[in-house]
């Protein structure tokens, strides 16, 4: 089955700080996303790779920089983070073109003060 | 654009029955992908069930089953024989077909299954 981990799982940030959110999956897909959630909403995509070394954005990727420096990871980088950037951030992957089912990782809750 | 509206914010029903929640969709092409996902009280999405447009017939899993109404760009998810562990928030999901590829989700459906 799809493994696709997240790091950290939590994490409370100060504001004008910098943010890394790691995700890493084993499992050779060649698309991988990351999504943000706010509290009751659905999912919004920030930025999304369907290869290493290069990254694309997506919807919402103003404050965000996305790095894909291998096929198994894929990380979120916040510069300056900023209060409106709490929410809770979720990767996923899949295997590639085609409308193959999204695999996510189990999230990660940022809350900038 | 593409875009997936859930209009229920949330359901209440009691165990053991049926609950159908509602999704639209908005897109131009001919053939698209139309997914559900559910969302536990621990923040885990899971893929339960896809519905391919070109298909007519309503994709079923378990107690998972879709009502596909192309002419109405509906897509509900009926549970049948609901249980207390069906308690989530349901999301309903369009794919993308350019460029990204990515889900386009809709807000969610919070179902609370009652004893």
């Amino acid at each position: 089955e799809a493994a696709v981990t997240q790091s950290p799982r939590s994490k409370v940030a100060v504001t004008g700080g910098k943010v890394t959110l790691s995700c890493h999956q084993t499992n050779n897909h060649d698309y991988m996303y990351w999504y943000r959630q706010d509290t009751g909403h659905g999912l919004r995509l920030i930025h999304y790779s369907y290869v290493a070394d290069s990254t694309e954005k997506g919807d919402i990727p103003d404050g965000y920089k996305a790095s894909r420096p291998s096929q198994e990871n894929f990380s979120l980088i916040l510069e300056l983070a900023s209060l409106s950037q709490t929410a809770v951030y979720f990767c996923a992957s899949r295997p590639g073109q085609g409308a193959d089912t999204l695999y996510f990782g189990e999230g990660s809750r940022l809350i900038v003060v | 654009a593409q875009k997936v509206t859930q209009t229920q914010t949330s359901i209440s029903v009691m165990e053991k029955t049926t609950v159908t929640m509602d999704c639209v969709y908005e897109t131009q092409d001919s053939s698209y992908f139309l997914f559900w996902y559910k969302q536990t009280a621990s923040g885990e999405i899971v893929f339960l069930i896809r519905q391919d447009s070109y298909k007519k017939e309503n994709a079923t899993v378990g107690h998972y089953s879709l009502n596909f109404q192309k002419p109405k760009s509906s897509i509900g998810l009926i549970i049948t024989a609901t249980q207390i562990e069906d308690s989530a928030v349901y999301f309903c999901a369009m794919f993308e077909t350019s460029g990204s590829w990515q889900l386009i989700f809709g807000s969610g459906t919070q179902l609370t299954v009652m004893p």
